[in-house]
């Protein structure tokens, strides 16, 4: 069974770079789509960045700001979000999502507060 | 990006009542639709996915239906347990979710 726990600052100040990382168990990078999604706080689900078979693409509203990576070799993709402010205050969740089936398999989800 | 737009943003509502939140999308997303519950503090839990299809270990009580533009998740008979956010999801470009829709308690 895929487990997904992500890890990372909970305190980032602003200007800075965000950074978590999302550690694999029982499955593969090599297939299905792997995602990043952030909830502010008492607010919607919003798409950060989708990994899929090498292609990576990601929200428009944040794509200048944002990568995601893939390492494979340690079963684990990563998050990075550059020159953060108080809006990029939020819990960020992984997840998995299997072709067809929707995300089925969430992280349990990181809080990140950005403040100085 | 595919605009979703839920209703009601919160309803009210008690144990056995039939509910039905709909979903609306700004284009055809060709069925490719989900729908998630999510619990304060938790991480969203995900019920139906292709418009109807439950994912393993959902309660029959909830179904989903729709087609096109417009969908609907009804849940027959509410449960205690079932007080929650619930969020639709398009999945046929790139991935939105709706505002979602906030079951409480009457």
């Amino acid at each position: 069974q895929v487990q997904l726990q992500e890890s990372g600052p909970g305190l980032v100040k602003p200007s800075e770079t965000l950074s978590l990382t999302c550690s694999v168990s029982g499955g593969s990078l090599s297939s299905d789509y792997w995602v990043w999604i952030r909830q502010p706080p008492g607010k919607g689900l919003e798409r950060v960045a989708i990994y899929d078979s090498g292609r990576t693409t990601y929200n428009p509203s944040l794509k200048s700001r944002v990568t995601m990576s893939v390492d494979t070799s340690e079963n684990q993709f990563s998050l990075k979000l550059t020159s953060v402010t108080a809006a990029d205050t939020a819990v960020y969740y992984c997840a998995r999502h299997v072709y067809g089936r929707a995300m089925a398999v969430w992280g349990q989800g990181t809080t990140v507060t950005v403040s100085s | 990006d595919i605009q979703m737009t839920q209703s009601p943003s919160t309803l009210s509502a008690s144990i056995g009542d039939r509910v039905t939140i709909t979903c609306r999308a700004s284009q055809s997303i060709n069925n490719w639709l989900a729908w998630y519950q999510q619990k304060p503090g938790k991480a969203p839990k995900l019920l139906i996915y292709k418009v109807s299809t439950l994912e393993r270990g959902v309660p029959s009580r909830f179904s989903g239906s729709g087609s096109g533009t417009e969908f609907t998740l009804t849940i027959t008979s509410l449960q205690p347990d079932d007080f929650a956010t619930y969020y639709c999801q398009q999945y046929d470009n790139y991935w939105t979710f709706g505002q979602g829709t906030k079951v409480e308690i009457k």
